[in-house]
């Protein structure tokens, strides 16, 4: 099955730039979706198809993919951007969905 | 606006059934895939399967098939997650989610269901 690999922790200070990497096997022949997740709280979509951004969230997140890794950018980080982040494809092969393993920002 | 409404907290005991909810508003029921997807206490997010509505086309990842039922009655736009027999390991937060049109992100969750099984 396929397997998306993130680490586990990404601590980054207020206004620098945080980059969380979800790794996979050619993963830049797929779409790659990312999730923002605030303790108690339901996941929110935050990019999808590698670096779409839904309406309401803001410029400073921004998505890449390419070979074996895709890269979720956060950009003059927040506080409130504090939270485990997922990454998620569908694998063709399969039929199946996919999460990563998740990551939590730690904000200092 | 467009929504996915979960039924409330369960607690169960070991060997027990269990069936909750999620009911759609705000757009299209049946033109848009629901999923569902696990959460155990501390851990990371877990793809367990998806059902069209429209004609209940449903798969199911290898991790949940034969664990659980994944069904939905369109005529009131609701998806159901059941179980026959409950296990301690199926404490968990359980989510449902609508597939995004046009490609295969999640865009739309449920706020959830906390589904804890003790004896």
């Amino acid at each position: 099955s396929y397997v998306l690999t993130q680490p586990p922790s990404v601590s980054v200070a207020p206004g620098q730039t945080a980059r969380i990497t979800c790794g996979g096997n050619n993963i830049g022949s797929k779409s790659v979706h990312w999730y923002q997740q605030k303790p108690g709280q339901a996941p929110v979509l935050v990019v999808y198809d590698d670096s779409d951004r839904p309406s309401g969230i803001p410029e400073r997140f921004s998505g890449s993919n390419s070979g074996n890794t895709a890269t979720l950018t956060i950009s003059r980080v927040e506080a409130g951007d504090e939270a485990d982040y997922y990454c998620q494809v569908w694998d063709s092969s399969s039929d199946h969905y996919v999460f990563g393993t998740g990551t939590k920002v730690t904000v200092l | 606006e467009v929504q996915l409404v979960q039924s409330g907290a369960e607690v169960k005991k070991p060997g027990e059934s269990l069936k909750i909810s999620c009911k759609g508003s705000g757009y299209s029921f049946t033109s848009y895939w629901i999923g569902w997807v696990r959460q155990m206490p501390g851990k990371g997010l877990e793809w367990m399967g998806i059902i069209y509505p429209g004609d209940s086309d449903t798969r199911y990842s290898p991790s949940f098939q034969g664990q659980v039922t994944i069904s939905a009655d369109k005529s009131i736009s609701t998806a159901y997650l059941q179980w026959s027999s409950l296990k301690a390991s199926d404490t968990a937060m359980y989510y449902c989610v609508r597939r995004h049109s046009g490609d295969d992100a999640f865009d739309i969750w449920g706020q959830g269901t906390m589904v804890t099984v003790s004896s």
